[in-house]
């Protein structure tokens, strides 16, 4: 595609529910990012994988969170047992190399929100 | 946590006018990257600027960096109501590939 999609855009749930958020890089990225934005925040780390490998899971905030790029393109976000605190707006970032010299592209964001 | 600090937190202006922002941090890095959000949007990269440069331009976008002093600034000349966003700095460190956000600036431009 033209740009990173990310799916769902909202996304309610109600605490204790598990959720699956869905990013799509643009077609050859390497590098994929997923950072946590809170309302009036800047985006925090979460994960890193560099095609399918997962190189980098310390921003995770808890094992409720679990990522997973099984193919090296799409990568999606699981959220188990949701709680308040998560919600936010995640957004998925990629890039066209593993080097850490370049820009992002990031997708609009999943907005969860948990009741 | 956040490695940058913008500042200031909130900048309003009137259309026409410049508008300077400003952002710390704390480590030393091998790059520094500012990035635009509209409301409800995604971030949007606007210029990177290299340890080893001191300052750099894109259209209407000035950015310098101080390295010494661990910090690097945002102009924007000649505002117009669609520079209205919040704008972030992030930061890549030494030896690593993630970028580093601070919390933001959000700017708006006054018709």
């Amino acid at each position: 595609g033209a740009g990173v999609s990310q799916s769902p855009r909202y996304k309610v749930a109600k605490r204790g529910q598990d959720v699956a958020l869905r990013c799509d890089p643009i077609s050859g990225h390497v590098s994929l990012f997923w950072y946590q934005q809170a309302l009036g925040q800047g985006p925090e780390f979460l994960t890193y994988f560099q095609n399918e490998a997962q190189l980098d899971k310390s921003g995770l905030p808890s094992d409720r969170f679990f990522a997973e790029r099984p193919e090296g393109s799409v990568s999606t976000l699981k959220i188990q047992r949701t709680q308040q605190e998560d919600s936010a707006v995640y957004l998925c970032a990629s890039s066209p190399t593993g080097q850490h010299t370049g820009e992002l592209f990031f997708g609009e964001g999943s907005r969860l929100t948990v009741l | 946590s956040q490695q940058g600090e913008e500042d200031p937190q909130a900048l309003s202006i009137q259309e026409g006018e410049n508008a300077t922002m400003n952002c710390s941090y704390k480590t030393s890095i091998n790059n520094l990257q500012w990035y635009r959000q509209n409301s409800g949007r995604g971030l949007v990269h606007l210029i990177l600027i290299r340890s080893n440069e001191r300052e750099k331009h894109s259209g209407r976008l000035r950015v310098t960096l101080d390295t010494s002093k661990k910090s690097s600034s945002l102009l924007i000349t000649a505002s117009r109501a669609a520079d209205t966003a919040s704008y972030f700095c992030a930061t890549t460190g030494l030896n690593d590939y993630k970028l580093s956000f601070g919390a933001g600036t959000t700017v708006t431009v006054r018709a």
